[in-house]
């Protein structure tokens, strides 16, 4: 079985300052973490994945994100927040050799105030 | 640049109607998806197919078929449409073997609207 929870329904954030959307994952076996933004009336975007090798992965548009097994973690990160950053974000999971069918999220209202 | 589109931006209907949700990717993946997306629930998986002509249910295939008869086309049909289907449908693709690691690509979104 894998679940993945985000529990935050919205982050606010003021621009330039750091951002952090929480995710956390069950998994029985290793888990591949992904995460997706979507902005207004669009499909998802991937951002940045992690599989394997470094627990600190970087994506696009700046964000990056680290995995901890201990914690069963992987948070959504970025330095300097911008407003054009406002969007919907899901965490995704799923277990390695499993089935390739990933749960997702129910996302993050990410609100970027200028 | 890899593309998934879906038919429609926009699709109303009345109660009882067939409808048809049509996607096509042009990525030569084997597996695609569909979700629909709810305020609070995120995104539910519908069905999914690995092949041509095949085809597996997901979480909430109840009330849907789908069809896959070429590999770049997947589609979703509400057999009689009820207004607890208005939603927004999400179409997904990916590769298989190694990239079956790899993320998923998302259409735009077609939603819906049942009177």
């Amino acid at each position: 079985a894998q679940s993945v929870a985000q529990p935050e329904d919205q982050v606010n954030v003021a621009e330039g300052n750091p951002l952090t959307v929480k995710c956390t994952y069950s998994v029985s076996g290793n888990p591949y973490l992904f995460w997706y933004v979507q902005y207004p009336n669009r499909g998802l975007q991937f951002l940045l994945k992690y599989i394997t090798g470094d627990n600190l992965v970087k994506g696009s548009y700046g964000f990056e994100a680290e995995f901890n097994k201990s914690q069963t973690s992987f948070h959504l990160k970025k330095p300097s927040a911008l407003v054009s950053d406002s969007a919907l974000y899901f965490c995704a999971v799923r277990v390695s050799g499993g089935s390739y069918i990933p749960t997702f999220g129910r996302g993050t209202s990410l609100i970027v105030h200028p | 640049d890899v593309k998934v589109t879906q038919s429609s931006r926009y699709l109303v209907k009345r109660t009882g109607e067939k409808v048809f949700l049509e996607c096509v990717q042009d990525m030569d993946h084997e597996n695609m998806f569909w979700y629909r997306q709810d305020p609070g629930l995120g995104l539910r998986l519908i069905y999914f197919s690995y092949d041509v002509k095949m085809k597996e249910k997901g979480d909430i295939p109840e009330g849907y078929s789908v069809s896959r008869e070429k590999k770049e086309r997947f589609s979703l049909i509400l057999e009689s449409a009820s207004t607890n289907q208005t939603s927004m449908y999400l179409c997904a693709s990916r590769g298989k073997g190694a990239v079956r690691d790899n993320e998923q690509f998302f259409g735009p979104g077609t939603r819906l609207t049942v009177l």
